[in-house]
């Protein structure tokens, strides 16, 4: 089956740090992968994605590339702030077995202090 | 962008009483809605899957009778958790899927609080 896994958290960083957050996965295709953001008390927000090998998602300063030799799609920011401080889930979609459903990790809390 | 609307953010309810929760695509059809429930600083478990006009597909230990979902139409389903107790409180959060945008058209509601007193 597939499966997502996400480094444990949280991650406690200041302000202006470099971030990195592992993910690895395995599927039994070829799947697309994403990370969400959660802030307190809402839903998931889309952050980017990557649709296939050597794909590199980028939004808002952070950024992910599909790496397929070593099935990994880790996330990064060169410099984090206090408003970053969130919980951050990678996930996948696997859809050549003709399901779309999400498959997330367990997410990853970043706490960014001052 | 797709959006999706969830309401109520919050409710609080007694114990025995039931809940319903909404979410509505606002500006694309959503041929495929998740229902979601997520506990404290854990990840997301997915409760069930509607598609439009059939019944939902509970997932592995979700009662399908006390967690009711009806998706009747493409812009709208609802969770109604009957005959709540406090061990229901959590996080319920829904996540639309808008076909025509393949694996990337997923979005996600704002998510209810739900607290059972």
């Amino acid at each position: 089956g597939n499966s997502v896994t996400q480094m444990e958290g949280p991650v406690t960083l200041s302000e202006e740090a470099f971030l990195t957050i592992n993910c690895t996965y395995t599927a039994t295709g070829y799947p697309s992968l994403f990370w969400y953001v959660q802030y307190p008390g809402e839903g998931l927000q889309l952050l980017l994605k990557a649709t296939k090998a050597d794909d590199k998602g980028s939004n808002k300063g952070f950024e992910a590339t599909y790496r397929k030799e070593t099935t990994s799609f880790h996330l990064e920011k060169g410099s984090v702030q206090v408003s970053d401080s969130a919980v951050y889930f990678c996930a996948l979609v696997d859809a050549s077995g003709g399901s779309y459903i999400p498959t997330f990790g367990r997410g990853t809390s970043l706490i960014v202090h001052p | 962008g797709a959006v999706v609307s969830q309401h109520p953010s919050r409710v609080i309810c007694k114990s025995g009483t039931s809940v319903k929760i909404e979410c509505r695509s606002l500006d694309f059809q959503a041929t495929t809605m998740f229902w979601y429930r997520q506990f404290p600083k854990q990840s997301l478990m997915l409760m069930a899957t509607s598609n439009e006009g059939s019944k939902a597909t509970y997932e592995q230990g979700v009662e399908k009778d006390k967690f009711l979902i009806n998706h009747a139409s493409l812009t709208l389903s609802t969770l109604t958790v009957t005959s709540a107790h406090p061990e229901d409180s959590s996080f319920y959060i829904c996540s639309a899927r808008d076909s025509e945008r393949g694996s990337y058209g997923y979005t996600f509601g704002s998510g209810t609080r739900l607290t059972v007193v």
